[in-house]
């Protein structure tokens, strides 16, 4: 297994579209997280799986924002109608259970136009 | 994030020289994790404290968790440039579900 995987790496779009990115965690792991980090500051939490079930959003998460995790496997983070203030790295991590460190992926960097 | 705060926000030492981080909780931490992040990449696990007054050590990294649960620290000794980034702790604080980290600090080592 060669770790916790995102795509795109980088997404450059313009304001109003809609992007989704994808993360394929080590396998048999059952939680998985998503974070957004902007430039100078740490990770900022937005959501996590245990399998295929979504137990926590965070407020951060507006209604623009969605995530799936079909048959908790990979999962799928989309951004409805874009803005600026979207721009950031958002970071995807698994881990097998609660209390085990999170393993994290490269991220995808979001530049919004 | 305002649940765990981390000094000093930047640090630039030579090579050689020892240094301390530390990360500061209002809450009692039900496991704290230090990790270690180069620009523009995914960070790097370091260590995971749970118990208070646990200490654990990794080559020339040491990292403690104090007794009441709710400071940590990171000690670096002799310090290389290879230690060069931005250290990170995370915590599950309140023993919920969410998971959150401290803004970070930049780590310069001069050779």
């Amino acid at each position: 297994d060669t770790g916790v995987s995102q795509n795109p790496r980088h997404k450059i779009t313009k304001r109003g579209q809609n992007v989704t990115f994808r993360c394929d965690p080590i396998s048999e792991h059952n939680r998985l997280y998503w974070y957004r980090q902007t430039l100078g500051q740490g990770p900022e939490f937005l959501t996590y799986f245990q399998n295929e079930a979504q137990l926590e959003k965070s407020r951060l998460l507006s209604d623009r924002f969605s995530a799936e995790r079909p048959k908790g496997s990979f999962s799928t983070l989309e951004i409805q109608r874009t803005e600026q203030g979207d721009s950031a790295m958002y970071l995807c991590a698994s881990s097998l259970y609660r209390g085990d460190e999170q393993f994290f992926g490269p991220g995808t960097r979001l530049t919004v136009l | 994030s305002q649940e765990l705060e981390q000094s000093p926000q930047s640090l630039i030492v030579q090579e050689g020289k020892n240094l301390t981080i530390n990360c500061t909780s209002s809450k009692t931490l039900y496991g704290l994790y230090w990790y270690k992040q180069k620009y523009g990449e995914g960070l790097i696990f370091l260590m995971m404290l749970q118990k208070g007054g646990e200490e654990k050590s990794h080559e020339k990294i040491t990292a403690k968790l104090d007794e009441k649960k709710q400071q940590s620290s990171l000690h670096i000794t002799a310090s290389q440039p290879s230690h060069a980034g931005i250290y990170l702790c995370g915590a599950d604080i309140n023993n919920f579900n969410k998971f959150y980290f401290g803004s970070g600090t930049k780590l310069n080592v001069k050779p």
